[in-house]
């Protein structure tokens, strides 16, 4: 079945690291998503892209970067990891559909930084 | 930007009672706002939506519905069942064409008591 797929699923590191998140997707969605989830909080976007050469900020964007290597692939980066963005962070894609359409998650990625 | 407010954060029901969650926005431009469930360790899922042209929806169980004069929208969980437990997501779409994104409220977790 196409899905959304997330590496690593676990990654405890330390402050000051530069640390990359992975997303694929075998759905062939032009749209992919980076969300931030804490607890109490709900899922906070932090930066999305509509194809590979299209690259926009989110809500939450500071102390992140992203990469869309390919229609497939959007990677997130914490160029300088500090303990606030410890959080369970999920990629997601979705097709067009006039922007109605449903946003598939990936499985999340669950980072702590010490 | 868009904020959704998203009320109650915790809900307890007994099985077989109706269970219901409100979510506000506050930009009166926002015409899609789907629901997304996410249970205990899973990744987010859709299992509803409603465009601003329609005033009510149902799918079995579930219903949404939509006011748009006092921007606000209710899921409606009717006999709930224990599979039912999870934390639910009310989110609206913002942006112009070409820039949609989703503002996601804040979660309700729901537990349904046998």
């Amino acid at each position: 079945d196409a899905d959304v797929t997330q590496t690593p699923r676990n990654r405890i590191t330390k402050t000051g690291k530069r640390i990359m998140l992975e997303c694929s997707q075998t759905k062939g969605h032009d749209r992919m998503y980076w969300y931030r989830q804490d607890p109490g909080l709900g899922l906070r976007l932090i930066y999305y892209s509509f194809d590979v050469k299209d690259i926009n900020k989110g809500e939450i964007s500071d102390g992140y970067s992203v990469s869309r290597q390919a229609q497939a692939k959007f990677s997130l980066s914490l160029e300088s990891a500090i303990p606030n963005q410890t959080a369970l962070y999920f990629c997601a894609t979705s097709d067009w559909g006039g922007g109605y359409n449903e946003q598939f998650f990936g499985p999340g990625t669950r980072l702590t930084v010490l | 930007g868009e904020n959704v407010e998203q009320h109650p954060s915790t809900l307890s029901v007994q099985e077989g009672d109706s269970a219901v969650i409100k979510c506000t926005y506050s930009d009166s431009a926002s015409n899609y706002f789907p629901w997304y469930k996410q249970e205990l360790g899973k990744r987010p899922q859709l299992i509803i939506d409603i465009r601003s042209n329609v005033g009510e929806k149902k799918d079995q169980r579930i219903a949404v519905t939509l006011n748009k004069t006092a921007k606000h929208f209710s899921l409606h969980i009717t006999e709930t069942q224990p599979e039912d437990s999870a934390v639910y997501f009310c989110a609206a779409r913002t942006g112009g064409a070409g820039s949609y994104q989703l503002t996601f409220g804040k979660g309700t977790k729901l537990s349904v008591i046998p």
